[in-house]
């Protein structure tokens, strides 16, 4: 059974960096699928941050692309998610997910970590 | 960038009534459509993928339909259970998703 597990600071200070990381069991990373981090504020819907490949090949969204950065560690079959310049409007909680490269169904999901930034 | 228009936004109904909820593409997308269910303080869960396929071990109350820019999701008879949040989602590049669609027992 896949499992994904998110771990990193619950609260962060504005203008600093968010740093998470997804740690992945019973599957690995290596063998496929692209690996995401999905966020989703108090009370509203769901926005995707980006997607790694386990080649290391990424993308984002276009909204964020400029603070974000995903990177993977195949050895330690975990992936992570920094997002720089952070303000009130990160505030959410942060889902890492698996999904499919041809029709982005996201399959599996860990089960979400809330972040606050406030000083 | 694709946006996914989705509607209602919420609606209310009575257990075992047929709910419908639809999502609409800014342009074509083909069946690359996904529906997903999410309950409060949960992970959301996939429902139904490719616009018509069923995810293992989802009740088939739950049917998608629709290619192209037009997509439907059915609950055929609704279940107290059902209660939730339900979200569509493309892929084009990137994901996104609807703005969410709640449903709630009368």
């Amino acid at each position: 059974q896949v499992q994904l597990q998110e771990s990193g600071p619950g609260l962060v200070k504005p203008s600093e960096t968010l740093s998470l990381t997804c740690a992945v069991s019973g599957y690995s990373i290596s063998s496929g699928y692209y690996w995401g981090w999905i966020r989703q504020p108090p009370g509203k819907g769901l926005e995707w941050i980006g997607s790694i490949y386990h080649s290391g090949s990424t993308y984002y969204n276009p909204s964020l692309k400029s603070r974000v950065t995903i990177s993977v560690d195949t050895s330690k079959n975990q992936f992570s998610l920094k997002l720089s310049s952070v303000t009130a409007a990160d505030t959410a909680v942060y889902y890492c997910a698996r999904h499919t490269p041809l029709g982005g169904r996201v399959d599996y999901w860990g089960q979400g970590t809330l972040v606050t930034v406030s000083s | 960038d694709i946006q996914m228009t989705q509607s209602p936004s919420s609606l209310s109904a009575s257990v075992g009534d047929r709910v419908t909820i639809t999502c609409q593409a800014s342009q074509d997308i083909s069946n690359y459509l996904n529906w997903y269910q999410q309950k409060p303080g949960k992970a959301p869960k996939l429902l139904i993928y490719d616009a018509s396929n069923l995810e293992t071990g989802v009740p088939s109350r739950f049917s998608g339909s629709g290619s192209g820019t037009d997509f439907t999701f059915t609950i055929s008879s609704l279940q107290p259970e059902d209660i939730a949040t339900y979200y569509c989602q493309q892929y084009d590049n990137g994901l996104t998703f609807g703005g969410g669609t709640k449903v709630e027992i009368k």
